[in-house]
């Protein structure tokens, strides 16, 4: 099976413009997630969406958006990027919140997309 | 609020070399605990993770991981490892607030020498 898969790879884009950044997650998996990860850091928390609707959100400002289609894949938008938003941007994807027991899930992740901002 | 603290930013050991990498967590609910690992240029890969049940957690590659709940820690261990191992790991906590969301660490870079 494929796994979690993002595109594009890589992308540069200039101060001021708006990327969409697309995943696929696992088939049969329902949540998708974003994630950024700033070079030296760990990931944070952005976007979590679940049978196409938002269920969670980070802190992050409302540039940022992000949607979840009936095929359940997933994109990500960013306006008005600036030079902070240069990240690798992860997509995640689960079967659902949880399983007939009542326990969490573990996340898939995709390899990330890589956007410089100039 | 949940957090997570990784003591090491970077650990250097020689192959074939056992390597533990420190985890520390806070949070006033029970928690969910997982190690990832990221290659260069690469997403995470989920190494282990531990929802419930027995403390002490097998996972991919040789790794292992024990839940100690008195000292909230998680620390992974490794009794041997590669030049292959040579990546950064992350610790990793999640609480069911109504949906998944994965608090991470500052990631610790492990370097393994001949």
């Amino acid at each position: 099976d494929a796994g979690v898969t993002q595109s594009p790879t890589h992308l540069i884009k200039t101060r001021g413009q708006q990327v969409t950044l697309r995943c696929s997650p696992i088939s049969g998996h329902k949540s998708v997630s974003w994630y950024q990860q700033v070079l030296g850091q760990g990931p944070q928390f952005i976007f979590q969406y679940y049978e196409k609707e938002e269920r969670g959100r980070g802190n992050f400002p409302d540039r940022f958006s992000a949607r979840q289609f009936p095929n359940y894949s997933s994109e990500l938008n960013v306006n008005a990027l600036l030079l902070g938003d240069s990240a690798l941007y992860l997509c995640a994807s689960s079967p659902k919140w949880t399983d007939e027991d009542g326990r969490l899930y573990g996340y898939t992740f995709g390899s990330g997309t890589r956007l410089t901002v100039v | 609020a949940q957090s997570v603290t990784q003591l090491d930013s970077q650990v250097p050991v020689f192959e074939e070399a056992p390597v533990e990498l420190r985890c520390n967590y806070s949070s006033s609910v029970s928690v969910y605990l997982f190690w990832y690992v990221q290659y260069p240029n690469q997403g995470l890969q989920l190494l282990l993770k531990y929802l419930s049940g027995s403390t002490l957690v097998k996972g991919i590659n040789g790794f292992e991981a024990e839940f100690n709940k008195s000292q909230t820690s998680f620390h992974l261990r490794k009794p041997s490892v590669h030049i292959s191992d040579t990546a950064e790991y992350f610790c990793a906590v999640s609480v069911d607030t109504g949906f998944q969301k994965l608090v991470f660490g500052t990631g610790t870079r492990l370097l393994v020498s001949p």
